[in-house]
C-alpha cells in the first residue's frame, strides 16, 4: 500500500523556539494532506486541511499563525510550530489523500514534540 | 455537535472470542465513508476497514467486519478470533463528502480493547 513517512518521529525543544515538522507521500501525489494533533490517551483533532498551491484550511480554534502549513509540492507538506510552548507538547500526525486509490487516506507514523 | 460516538472507553474480550465495538455517526450527507483504524501503543495509525454509505454489502476483512446499519447511524465494528494483538486502541471515523465535509475525515473519542489470555 502507499506509504506516508513523516520527520523527524520525535523532537525535543525549548520553549520559544520553532519546529517544523515534514509530511512526504512516497509513491503517489497528494493534493491534499491533513495535518491531525493527538493529546495522550485522546482521540486525533483535525487541524487543518493543507491542498497543494493554495492556504491551508484551518479547524475552528487551531491558531493559524501559530501552526503554519506549507504544501508546496504534491508529495510534500510542512507544519511548522512557532514560538513553541510545553501545552503544544503532542503528537502530530499526518494523513494524505490519494485520489488514485478512491481517495484513500493513509496516515503518516506522527511526529511526538516535547516542548520543555 | 459530536459527530462520531464511541460509547465504549474500554473492552476486554477473552482471547479467541469475537467482540463488537460499537460507532455512530452523524451526517446530512447521503455520501459518506466510513473507517475503523487501530492504534497500538507505538502511536501508528492502522487501516482496518472501510464501509462507503451506498455500499449495500456490510464491509468483511479477514478477521474484521463492519456492521453498518444505515438507518441507525451505526458502523460497528466486529473482530471475530481476538488474539492477544490486537489489544490497542481503536477509533471509528467518517469522511464526509464535499458539501459538507471538504473530504474531511473526523475521529471518535476511541475504544480501548485489551485482549486476555
Amino acid at each position: 500500500g502507499a506509504v506516508v513517512s513523516q520527520h523527524p518521529s520525535w523532537v525535543i525543544c525549548k520553549s520559544g523556539t520553532s519546529v517544523k515538522i515534514e509530511c512526504r507521500s512516497l509513491d503517489f501525489q497528494a493534493t491534499t494532506m491533513f495535518w491531525y494533533r493527538q493529546f495522550p490517551k485522546q482521540s486525533l483533532m483535525l487541524m487543518a486541511t493543507s491542498n497543494e498551491g493554495s492556504k491551508a484550511t484551518y479547524e475552528q480554534g487551531v491558531e493559524k499563525d501559530k501552526f503554519l502549513i506549507n504544501h508546496a509540492s504534491l508529495t510534500l507538506s510542512t507544519l511548522t510550530v512557532t514560538s513553541a510552548h510545553p501545552e503544544d507538547s503532542s503528537f502530530y500526525i499526518c494523513s494524505a489523500r490519494d485520489p488514485g486509490q478512491g481517495d484513500t487516506q493513509y496516515f503518516g507514523p506522527g511526529t511526538r514534540l516535547t516542548v520543555l | 455537535a459530536q459527530k462520531i460516538t464511541q460509547t465504549q472507553p474500554g473492552m476486554f474480550v477473552q482471547e479467541k472470542e469475537a467482540v463488537t465495538l460499537d460507532c455512530t455517526y452523524d451526517t446530512s450527507d447521503q455520501s459518506y465513508g466510513l473507517f475503523w483504524y487501530k492504534q497500538p501503543s507505538s502511536g501508528e495509525m492502522i487501516f482496518l476497514i472501510y464501509q462507503g454509505s451506498y455500499d449495500e454489502q456490510n464491509a468483511t476483512e479477514g478477521r474484521y467486519s463492519l456492521n453498518f446499519q444505515k438507518a441507525r447511524k451505526s458502523a460497528n465494528l466486529v473482530i471475530s478470533a481476538s488474539q492477544l494483538g490486537d489489544s490497542a486502541m481503536y477509533f471509528c471515523a467518517m469522511r464526509e463528502g464535499p458539501r459538507s465535509g471538504g473530504f474531511k475525515t473526523i475521529f471518535g473519542a476511541g475504544t480501548r480493547l485489551f485482549v486476555k489470555a
